[in-house]
């Protein structure tokens, strides 16, 4: 079937320190894939998305690859802030099941200052 | 307008109340959607309505009961729930279709958190 795998948390990083939250997939067919973030208390924000290969999305210094062939979709910053603690979830387009998205279990990001 | 809006923000019941959690967006879009989110996981997909229309019915208790008025009105009608339905309900809502989604995902709310006593 489709689904997404996350890397465990929590990642722990200090104020300005390199980010990487590593998303592997298994689909049939050529989904989208998608990052969104949880901030605590709230509802899921679209964070960025790629929808074919070798696609790069970005946002607020966030980026992520499509990568088809290592069916991955890792999502990196470069500098990471205090406020970019949060749930970070990786999320593909189900192909085969009609308006669906399946979410990964969800990466937690501790920054500290 | 490119919001989901979900009311009310926390709710507190009794497992013999009667409840409804409401979810309107004004953005034109054709399927809306309900999930489940316990703490520390990811959602869970309940229901999918499509042009008004129930298409997906994840085997949800019939203590969680539906409905989609108009194209942007969705509730969701609770009764007799259980200490274990405790959760964060998040509505979403995307443009119609396969593509739409493929295209642009999905628009949450910011849930309701629901806890029964």
């Amino acid at each position: 079937g489709n689904s997404v795998t996350q890397m465990e948390g929590p990642v722990t990083l200090s104020e300005e320190a390199f980010l990487t939250i590593n998303c592997t997939y298994t689909a049939t067919g050529y989904p989208s894939l998608f990052w969104y973030v949880q901030y605590p208390g709230e509802g899921l924000q679209l964070l960025l998305k790629a929808t074919k290969a070798d696609d790069k999305g970005s946002n607020k210094g966030f980026e992520a690859t499509y990568r088809k062939e290592t069916t991955s979709f890792h999502l990196e910053k470069g500098s990471v802030q205090v406020s970019d603690s949060a749930v970070y979830f990786c999320a593909l387009s189900d192909p085969t099941g009609f308006q669906k998205l399946v979410f990964g279990t969800g990466t937690r990001l501790l920054v500290s200052p | 307008d490119t919001e989901v809006t979900q009311t009310p923000k926390h709710l507190v019941m009794g497992m013999t109340n009667k409840k409804s959690l409401k979810c309107e967006q004004h953005m034109g879009h054709r399927a809306m959607y309900w999930y489940k989110q316990k703490a520390k996981k990811p959602p869970e997909l309940m229901f999918v309505y499509s042009y008004e229309k129930l298409s997906i019915n994840e085997s949800v208790p019939s203590r969680f009961s539906p409905e989609c008025p108009n194209s942007s009105l969705l509730n969701l009608h609770l009764h007799a729930l259980q200490p274990e339905d405790s959760a964060l309900y998040l509505c979403a809502s995307s443009q119609d279709g396969t593509g739409g989604i493929k295209s642009y995902g999905y628009t949450f709310g910011s849930g309701t958190r629901l806890t029964v006593v």
